[in-house]
This record gives C-alpha cells, structure tokens and sequence, in this order.
C-alpha cells in the first residue's frame, strides 16, 4: 500500500464548471503525478510535481492547472470543464524509478 | 520519438495455458522498463522493473525479460485472478522521472 489518496471517486459536472481533484500521500515522496486514462490510449501525463511549489506540463497540459502548497498534497484542477476531460484521472508518486498510484477519481463532465 | 508498443490488445486463454504479452520500445537510452496489472476499477499495481537486456525478474506465475528491443511478460499456468489489463513504461530518455506507457493488453483466463 502505497498510501494514496484521492478525492472524490466519482464526480459528475456540467461543462464549464470549475473542477478540483485531490492526491494525498502520507509517504513525504518528493515526485507527485497526474494522469488521465481514456480507452485505447496508454496513460497519459498531464503535469508532475518534484517538489513544494515546484511542477511542470506534461503531454496533456492544456485546460489543467496544478497547485502543491504542502508535499503531501497535489492538485489537479478544471478551471473549466469541458466533455472532452471526461476521464479517469490517477494519481502517482514516485519511490525511486517506480511509480506508485492512487485509486483514481472517475470524471464525468456533462 | 519515444514509444512503447503492447500486443496483443487481449488476450483470451483457459487455465493453465501458458502464453506471453509483448511490450516493444523505442527509447534513446533506455533508463528502466516497468510492467504493472491493472484490475477494473483500480490503479495499476507495480509488478517488476528491468534496467538491461538479459535481465529476468519473477513473481509467482509471471516472468519479465527484456531484450533490447522489447520485453515480455510470460505467464505460465495462468489462473482466472490472473485476468487483468497488464500495462508496460518505459522511462523517457531525456528524463529519469517521467514515463511513457503503452496502451495495455487485456487479458482474460477462463476456467
């Protein structure tokens, strides 16, 4: 058990709604990730943190922002939601090479 | 580019037939490759990772080697909680953290 943690599970929304996800870890690891996983495509980057304050874009960036004020906390956020962000989103932390995920956050943006 | 490659897309076996996932890459300068089982509705789950060719790594039923050019997971005598989608990454070349993923193979074991 990795110790991640992500809120909420489940969300429905309205496009053009702002949209927050959580990752909490209880393991002080210093890399944090977020994915999205659609069909037929392999998991997919969306932005990484390598410390407080400290994140940069991945492959999927545009319409995401992220924010980590504390290293157990990372946040993925829809300023405005759109049909195309529905997804699974996971969240990661890094022990070493290896990553380790969340359970995932299922977002349907209607 | 960087890319990683899986096939096939499903897989469909009875117990106890033995088979094998393929995870082909392209990567300058390969850093680790990683294989993780996914069950519906979870995370993946981390299962083994390869730094060199010739490397081998098991867990019970299933066993990763890696050439140069691909790595395979075999999985011999599969049992029905062995069906799960199973993921392949590599590390990208320019980086040591982020990783680049393949599209999965599901697989399903019959009783």
């Amino acid at each position: 058990d990795a110790g991640i943690t992500q809120s909420p599970r489940h969300k429905v929304t309205e496009t053009g709604t702002p949209v927050t996800l959580r990752c909490h870890q209880t393991e002080n690891h210093r890399y944090m990730y977020w994915y999205r996983q659609d069909p037929g495509h392999g998991l997919r980057l969306i932005h990484y943190s390598y410390g407080v304050k400290d994140t940069d874009k991945g492959e999927v960036s545009d319409g995401y922002s992220v924010s980590r004020s504390k290293t157990e906390d990372f946040l993925l956020t829809l300023e405005s939601a759109t049909s195309s962000q529905t997804s699974v989103y996971f969240c990661a932390i890094s022990s070493g090479f290896e990553q380790f995920f969340g359970p995932g956050t299922r977002l349907t943006v209607l | 580019e960087d890319q990683v490659t899986q096939s096939p897309e499903a897989l469909r076996l009875q117990e106890g037939e033995s088979s094998s996932l393929n995870c082909s890459y392209t990567v300058s300068g390969l850093r680790g490759l990683f294989w993780y089982r996914q069950d519906p509705g979870k995370g993946p789950e981390f299962l083994f990772t390869l730094y060199s060719a010739g490397e081998e790594k098991e867990k019970e039923r299933l066993k990763a080697t890696l050439t140069k050019k691909e790595s395979f997971l075999h999985i011999t005598a599969p049992k029905p909680e062995d069906s799960a989608t199973y993921l392949c990454a590599v590390h990208r070349g320019d980086s040591n953290y982020q990783l680049i993923w393949g599209a999965g193979t599901k697989l399903i074991i019959k009783p």
